[in-house]
């Protein structure tokens, strides 16, 4: 059964604590994303990968980070830098292509609550 | 960078009423995908676009590609409860990055 889950699905952390966010892939896909979801804000792009050990910064990478030390995983830790981290959080992965984007396949996405 | 400018925001119907939501980019974008959140749920694919002109149909929705490339726009005819929802569209330019638009939101009044 191929897709993508994250974990947890919902997350509450006090204020001044990193907290790490999970994703997994099982699809094969070398590119992975982390989007954060507002109400009435869309899909803002936090940060992309196409291939291991490499990634780019997104729209909105202040306060956060990421790893891709492995195909199937891309996880995402939100700092205490971040100064609004309640939303959202939606990992995706999809075929690597060279100017043209694929179909995105999206995890079930995370809700962070930061008191 | 890239910008893809969804309206309308919101949109009210009654059950039964067609709805349209459009997507409007300032460059010309290489191709156009749409898809559809369901409230408390993740985005899932509904269609790709790539050709100047192009008009896709899934049943009750039309899916149409400008043919300049820089406009596009999502048609679902005669409403139903399940079509309640948040519909996106992202487009590029080249990238394997696509924009999303902001979405609009659906709400259907049975």
């Amino acid at each position: 059964d191929g897709g993508i889950t994250q974990s947890p699905k919902y997350l509450f952390r006090k204020e001044g604590q990193n907290v790490t966010l999970s994703c997994e892939q099982n699809l094969n896909h070398d590119a992975m994303y982390w989007y954060r979801q507002d109400p009435g804000q869309g899909l803002r792009l936090i940060y992309y990968s196409q291939i291991v050990n490499d990634f780019q910064k997104g729209d909105i990478a202040e306060g956060y980070s990421v790893s891709r030390e492995k195909k199937e995983s891309f996880p995402l830790t939100v700092t205490s830098a971040q100064k609004n981290p309640t939303a959202f959080y939606l990992c995706a992965s999809s075929i690597e292509g060279s100017g043209f984007f694929y179909e995105q396949y999206f995890g079930p996405g995370t809700r962070l609550t930061v008191t | 960078g890239q910008q893809v400018m969804q309206i309308p925001q919101y949109q009210h119907v009654q059950e039964g009423e067609d709805f349209t939501t459009y997507c409007n980019s300032s460059t010309t974008l290489s191709n156009i995908q749409w898809y559809k959140q369901r409230p408390g749920g993740h985005p899932v694919f509904l269609i790709q676009l790539v050709k100047s002109g192009e008009v896709k149909k899934q049943k009750r929705l039309t899916f149409q590609f400008g043919e300049a490339k820089k406009n596009s726009s999502l048609h679902i005819t005669a409403t139903q409860t399940t079509d309640v929802g948040t519909y996106f569209c992202a487009g590029g330019g080249g990238s394997y990055i696509p924009t999303f638009g902001r979405g609009t939101s659906l709400i259907v009044h049975p």
